[in-house]
């Protein structure tokens, strides 16, 4: 069973925190992961990906990525009301032997940003 | 350049109607991807296209039969479409179906079966 876990929101944070999102996955093969940003009636945005363990920044951006303990995070620093989206964490796992690589989601964590 | 285009934004079509909804792009991406969205809910994959074949098929009901015309379209038709069948459709594309290569995603088509 290939699991994509996110920490359940509503995420709320005020107008220049630290907004945290955090993902757990179960399949020990994963190799990388996505994180993509979705407004309302939008479609998904990506935002960042990251495949090695450690920090990869990106403007206000920051991935995180443990392969070891199968997690990875996003940071966003000073954020801004126009964050507020939902946020959806994957990750790629070759299919069914396969070489072929398919997306598995998470729920997503829906965060508010306020004024 | 990473644009995905959908058209049309928006489609309304009763339980007997045919219709088809097309993707685009213009990126040398060899794969193709359609993927439903119910509202709060993660995309689900539908299919897969890799060097213009059908490579993954998430046992979607006949009535979506996919085409890829060339390694820049690809088309969903619908036909005898159920009102459970109303969604987002979203199309993506990535350099290759191989895994770790990312997937952008277009603006969607959004369904309404009546």
């Amino acid at each position: 069973q290939k699991e994509v876990e996110q920490n359940s929101g509503p995420l709320s944070v005020p107008e220049g925190a630290i907004a945290s999102l955090n993902c757990t996955y179960s399949d020990r093969g994963s190799q990388s992961f996505f994180w993509y940003r979705q407004y309302s009636g939008k479609s998904p945005e990506l935002i960042m990906f990251i495949y090695s363990n450690g920090d990869k920044e990106d403007g206000r951006f920051t991935a995180q990525l443990n392969k070891a303990s199968q997690y990875v995070s996003l940071l966003i620093r000073d954020s801004q009301p126009s964050d507020s989206a939902t946020y959806l964490c994957a990750v790629n796992i070759n299919d069914r032997g396969s070489t072929l690589g398919r997306l598995y989601f998470g729920r997503g964590t829906q965060l508010t940003v306020w004024p | 350049d990473t644009e995905v285009t959908q058209t049309p934004k928006h489609l309304v079509m009763g339980m007997t109607n045919k219709k088809s909804l097309k993707c685009e792009q213009h990126m040398g991406h060899r794969a193709m991807y359609w993927y439903k969205q119910k509202a709060k809910k993660p995309p689900e994959l539908m299919f897969v296209y890799s060097y213009e074949k059908l490579s993954i098929n998430e046992s979607v009901p006949s009535r979506f039969s996919p085409e890829c015309p060339n390694s820049s379209l690809l088309n969903l038709h619908l036909h005898a479409l159920q009102p459970e069948d109303s969604a987002l459709y979203l199309c993506a594309s990535s350099q290759d179906a191989l895994q770790g290569y990312e997937q952008y995603f277009g603006p969607g088509t959004r369904l309404t079966v009546t």
